[in-house]
């Protein structure tokens, strides 16, 4: 099946610094999406994002679906933005059910 | 603003009980996710459904049952707990498939001593 990695796994970030998340995937996907899981568990979408940039404030995103990557941007980093960041990418079957499959996530801790 | 709503948040099971986890979405999705989630670990499909009276098996399926009586429901059972369910439990939903947001519950915490 398909798989999904991402780097690096683990990030200690000082207060302000920018930093760059990104998710490589193995084959052909039709939805990619970025969630943040915050340190209380919760999973909050950020970027559904099959292609293309995206900006949110802060947080930007970019996927070359032909290269089989997606890049998370986090600029000017607060200590809110700690938590776990995970790549999910979408795909249809030869059988036309679809799957959403999880990378195992990017543990950001960022330091006052 | 309900969303995607699981009940209930915590549960200690003894092992060989029985429970169900229920799942409610307010938004008329067609597709339900059940996902676990173990420490240090991404999240795993254990069953899907792609409209009411429909299930299909994911990453993860044994000892598990599921079912989607209605389209708003999607009731993850179950039967025999062991030690190795011991998980935090995430249902979610989307309209469909490409161009969709799949949005998350807030999670079950489940232990099985």
């Amino acid at each position: 099946g398909i798989q999904v990695e991402q780097s690096p796994p683990d990030l200690i970030l000082q207060e302000g610094a920018n930093s760059t998340l990104r998710c490589n995937f193995s084959d052909s996907v039709n939805n990619l999406q970025w969630f943040h899981q915050n340190p209380w568990g919760q999973l909050i979408n950020l970027f559904y994002i099959p292609s293309g940039t995206k900006q949110n404030g802060r947080l930007s995103a970019t996927t070359v679906a032909t290269e089989r990557y997606s890049l998370l941007y986090i600029s000017s980093s607060q200590t809110t933005d700690s938590g776990v960041y995970f790549c999910a990418v979408g795909r249809v079957l030869s059988s036309g059910t679809y799957k959403y499959i999880f990378g195992t996530g990017t543990r950001l801790k960022v330091l006052a | 603003n309900a969303g995607v709503t699981q009940t209930p948040k915590f549960r200690v099971l003894k092992t060989g009980q029985s429970m169900t986890l229920l799942c409610a979405q307010d938004m008329n999705h067609e597709y339900m996710y059940w996902y676990r989630q173990d420490p240090g670990m991404g999240l795993r499909l254990i069953h899907y459904s792609v409209g009411e009276g429909t299930t299909a098996k994911g990453e993860v399926p044994d000892g598990y049952n599921v079912s989607r009586l209605k389209k708003q429901n999607f009731l993850l059972g179950l039967e025999s707990a062991a030690p190795s369910q011991t998980s935090v439990y995430f249902c979610a939903s989307s309209f469909g498939t490409d161009g969709n947001t799949i949005y998350f519950g807030e999670g079950s915490w489940l232990t099985v001593v």
